[in-house]
């Protein structure tokens, strides 16, 4: 089945820890994304990548830090210096050019305590 | 900047009603326009999508929605709610290359009641 894996579901850290949230697609897409989703304020940008070994900030990606090593994966890192990360993070992935369409996986809810 | 406009935070609709939620968007050219249904705790699914032509695109759990370039917007109808249609709908622009992110309205919560 072709589609987009956010692996954990849910993840809890303590305060001034890293952590990263996992993103697989087997859809062949180059592009990915990473959104931020809060209650009552849509899904907010964060990274996203065109193609592997390049990526580029969204408009809230302070505290944030990604990589893109290979095609299928875009892990997303949610350092200490993120001031508020107790939120849901969504993962995508589109074809570029032409007539794009954005698939989401299931998310991850992320809980600092 | 593109920017999305959901005016409605939050509709509620007797099941068997019709539905409009409403978008508008902010953007020099004719962007590509998405809109995007969410259970709680959920994903989003793609509920239809608009490139150019028609300006009336049909989607999926029987959906549709009008592109009106004069008033930049691409409302959503329904013309029979379901139970099943309560959850969190996004409306969504890309720049119309294809190369750029999605830019998302805040969302609409529809509830459904009997």
């Amino acid at each position: 089945d072709g589609g987009i894996t956010q692996s954990p579901k849910y993840l809890f850290r303590k305060e001034g820890q890293n952590v990263t949230l996992s993103c697989e697609q087997n859809l062949n897409h180059d592009a990915m994304y990473w959104y931020r989703q809060d209650p009552g304020q849509g899904l907010r940008l964060i990274y996203y990548s065109q193609i592997v070994n390049d990526f580029q900030k969204g408009d809230i990606a302070e505290g944030y830090s990604v990589s893109r090593e290979k095609k299928e994966s875009f892990p997303l890192t949610v350092t200490s210096a993120q001031k508020n990360p107790t939120a849901f993070y969504l993962c995508a992935s589109s074809t570029t050019g032409g007539r794009p369409e954005a698939f989401f996986g299931q998310g991850t809810r992320l809980t600092v305590v | 900047a593109q920017s999305v406009t959901q005016p409605d935070i939050h509709i509620t609709v007797s099941e068997g009603a019709s539905l409009e939620l409403r978008c508008n968007y902010s953007y020099g050219a004719t962007p590509y326009l998405f809109w995007y249904v969410q259970s709680p705790g959920q994903g989003l699914q793609l509920l239809l999508k608009y490139f150019s032509g028609d300006t009336l695109v049909q989607g999926i759990k029987g959906f549709e929605a009008e592109f009106k370039r004069s008033q930049s917007s691409f409302n959503l109808r329904k013309p029979s709610v379901h139970w099943s249609d309560a959850a969190e709908y996004f409306c969504a622009v890309e720049a119309g290359s294809g190369n750029t992110p999605l830019v998302f309205g805040k969302g609409t919560r529809l509830s459904v009641i009997a």
